[in-house]
């Protein structure tokens, strides 16, 4: 079985650039949410989406959105990047959100230069 | 702002030695997670606790959720170098059972 998925893998942006990153959940998983890992740091909650609705925002900028498609896959968009969004975003699958823990994507390891 | 604090930050030790990791909050969560995390990759759920005082144990690795939900400790006996690598806590709250991650203990274990 596929686990979940996350593209690209890596990718270099300039400041002030736009990016998507991409998530499959794991089949039949509903839950989707968003996390940034700084280099050294735990990972920070982003965004949690279930069943297509925003069900969790952390304490991020209006610059960083998300959304959930009928395939339960996601995307996180961030705007006009900035050096301190260089981080490893990572998705995270559950089942109902949290019961018996998350499946981690490998991540997408973004540098803005 | 919920915080998790997780010690010790680094750890190398021999194999065969036995250590412990403490995981501590002023909040109380519904449930606590570990993960270990090697590089380049992305966090794997080791264990969930729910149940204040509940202790659950997998090969030599033992972790307790503390009595008010609020701390939690993996003490991981007889250590192998297969047993290198990040381990984050995180504790679930909201409706949206979101994750607050402690910063990480990073574990080497020599041969």
């Amino acid at each position: 079985d596929a686990g979940v998925t996350q593209s690209p893998t890596h990718l270099i942006k300039t400041r002030g650039q736009q990016v998507t990153l991409r998530c499959s959940p794991i089949s039949g998983h509903k839950s989707v949410s968003w996390y940034q890992q700084v280099l050294g740091q735990g990972p920070q909650f982003i965004f949690q989406y279930y069943e297509k609705e925003e069900r969790g925002r952390g304490n991020f900028p209006d610059r960083f959105s998300a959304r959930q498609f009928p395939n339960y896959s996601s995307e996180l968009n961030v705007n006009a990047l900035l050096l301190g969004d260089s981080a490893l975003y990572l998705c995270a699958s559950g089942v109902p959100p949290g019961a018996g823990g998350y499946t981690f994507g490998s991540g997408t390891r973004l540098t803005v230069v | 702002t919920q915080l998790l604090e997780q010690s010790p930050q680094f750890l190398s030790i021999q194999e065969g030695e036995n250590l412990t990791v403490y995981c501590n909050s002023s909040s109380v969560f519904s449930s606590l997670q570990w993960y270990r995390q090697e590089p380049g990759e992305g966090p794997v759920l080791l264990v969930t606790v729910v149940t204040g005082g509940e202790v659950k144990k997998l090969k030599r690795l033992t972790f307790q959720f503390g009595d008010a939900r609020k701390d939690s400790s993996l003490h991981i006996t007889a250590a192998q170098p297969g047993d290198t690598g990040l381990y984050l806590c995180a504790g679930a709250s909201g409706s949206a059972r979101q994750l607050t991650f402690g910063s990480g203990t990073q574990l080497t274990v020599l041969p």
